[in-house]
């Protein structure tokens, strides 16, 4: 299985900074099959980004992916105060598709 | 709307058997993959597995084959997820998500999850 590593795993940081989310993968995932979601506590998973940098309906701007191959980076350009929560990310390039293990964005 | 529409939260005891569900509305339910994607209390996600109800074509992930069924009735527009002998290791909330397009895609539509308490 592919293993995506996230980093780091806690991120504490203030309104209006810029967030920046790693997703490292244990082996080459082509970059069309790489998707960042959103979970906030009690809510269901939602997509932010898939093929590593395309922006899901109604995302905002401030959400923005890039990276190929192994290494992937979500970044957030000003944080909102709904921001704050938990991404993964996923790879649906090789099965089983897999996720990582989270990076939480808290409120420093 | 488009939507996926699961069943309640269920409590069961080690041994008994469960099927939960996930109906799809507002879309062409035969047309788009289903997957099932765990989520264990305070834990991250795991995808379990996907069908196709159009014509049951079903995956699943090595983890959990053989662990879990997955079926549909297109009929009703409808996918299922059932155990025969529960675990207390299967308490976890689940989630149905579907694909953007074929399988090799991102879920860009997710149910609310159904939350499956096992314990004696």
């Amino acid at each position: 299985d592919i293993v995506l590593t996230q980093f780091p795993g806690t991120l504490s940081l203030s309104p209006g900074e810029r967030a920046t989310l790693s997703c490292r993968a244990s082996q080459s995932v082509g970059s069309t099959f790489l998707a960042w979601y959103q979970q906030k506590p009690g809510q269901a998973p939602r997509l932010l980004i898939y093929g590593a940098s395309s922006r899901a309906t109604g995302i905002p701007d401030r959400f923005s992916g890039s990276g190929s191959a192994t290494d992937f980076t979500l970044t957030i350009s000003r944080l909102e105060p709904e921001d704050f929560a938990v991404y993964y990310c996923q790879q649906y390039d090789t099965s089983p598709w897999t996720f990582g293990h989270g990076t939480k964005v808290e409120i420093k | 709307d488009v939507q996926l529409v699961q069943s309640g939260a269920d409590v069961k005891k080690p041994g008994e058997s469960l099927k939960i569900s996930c109906k799809g509305s507002g879309y062409s339910f035969t047309k788009y993959w289903i997957a099932w994607v765990r989520q264990m209390p305070g834990k991250g996600l795991e995808w379990m597995g996907i069908i196709y109800p159009g014509d049951s074509d079903t995956r699943y992930s090595p983890s959990f084959q053989g662990q879990v069924t997955i079926s549909a009735d297109k009929s009703i527009s409808t996918a299922y997820l059932q155990w025969s002998s529960l675990k207390a290791s299967d308490t976890a909330m689940y989630y149905c998500a579907r694909p953007r397009s074929n399988w090799h895609d991102a879920f860009d539509l997710w149910g609310l999850g159904t939350m499956v308490t096992v314990s004696s």
